[in-house]
């Protein structure tokens, strides 16, 4: 089975550029995730879709980050502008979401973002 | 709020020698519980998780997790670490609500490094 994956890898940008990142969850999960890992710390949930709607965006620093899950599949994540401090890897996740005992999330290797 | 403490920022064993990494978490309701480990530039794996039932888990990779209602702790625990288990471990609680499940608080995580 296909794992969740994420483009780019890597990416560089100057502050107040904008960028955006991709992720293409496994087949058949309905539940996707956003989570940005700064370093030296765990994840922190940004955004989450049940299917094409949004569960639960209370993390999500929406005067600069916006998310969407069109057709309820894959799913951009864009940040306009950004700032040094949005420095960090970004994880998608998904999971099958049908009844809390299939929460398990399953990772995307992430994309690294540095902002200079 | 929900949160997870990781008190160890950094660990190190040798090779052979057991291995316990110690979570403690808040949360009003029956936690569900996950241990994830993170190799340098990789997603998150799932170890082992716990949602109910017996206290003591048993996951990949030869890991174990005993969760104490008492304590409040959820440690993960082998007996015998290999040279490749050195990466970052992190504990996890579903601070699900409603419909809201799968939405993730991470520790701060462990750092574990392995000595031949």
């Amino acid at each position: 089975e296909a794992g969740v994956a994420q483009s780019p890898r890597y990416k560089i940008i100057e502050k107040r550029q904008s960028v955006a990142f991709w992720c293409n969850p496994i087949s058949g999960h309905a539940t996707l995730y956003w989570y940005q890992q700064i370093l030296g710390q765990g994840p922190k949930l940004l955004i989450q879709f049940q299917n094409n709607g949004v569960v639960d965006d209370s993390q999500l620093p929406k005067d600069r980050f916006s998310a969407e899950r069109l057709k309820g599949v894959d799913s951009t994540l864009k940040i306009q502008p950004a700032k040094l401090e949005d420095s960090a890897v970004y994880l998608c996740a998904s999971s099958l979401g049908r009844g809390r005992r299939n929460t398990e999330a399953f990772f995307g290797q992430g994309t690294r973002l540095t902002v200079v | 709020a929900q949160s997870v403490t990781q008190p160890d920022i950094h660990i190190t064993v040798s090779e052979g020698a057991s291995l316990e990494l110690r979570c403690n978490y808040s949360y009003g309701a029956t936690p569900y519980l996950f241990w994830y480990v993170q190799s340098p530039g990789q997603g998150l794996q799932l170890l082992l998780k716990y949602f109910s039932g017996d206290t003591l888990v048993q996951g990949i990779k030869g890991f174990e997790a005993e969760f104490k209602r008492s304590q409040s702790s959820f440690n993960l625990r082998k007996p015998s670490v290999h040279w490749s288990d050195a990466a970052e471990y992190f504990c996890a609680v579903d601070n699900a609500g409603g419909t809201s499940y799968g939405k993730l608080t991470f520790g701060q995580g462990t750092i574990l490094t392995v000595h031949p």
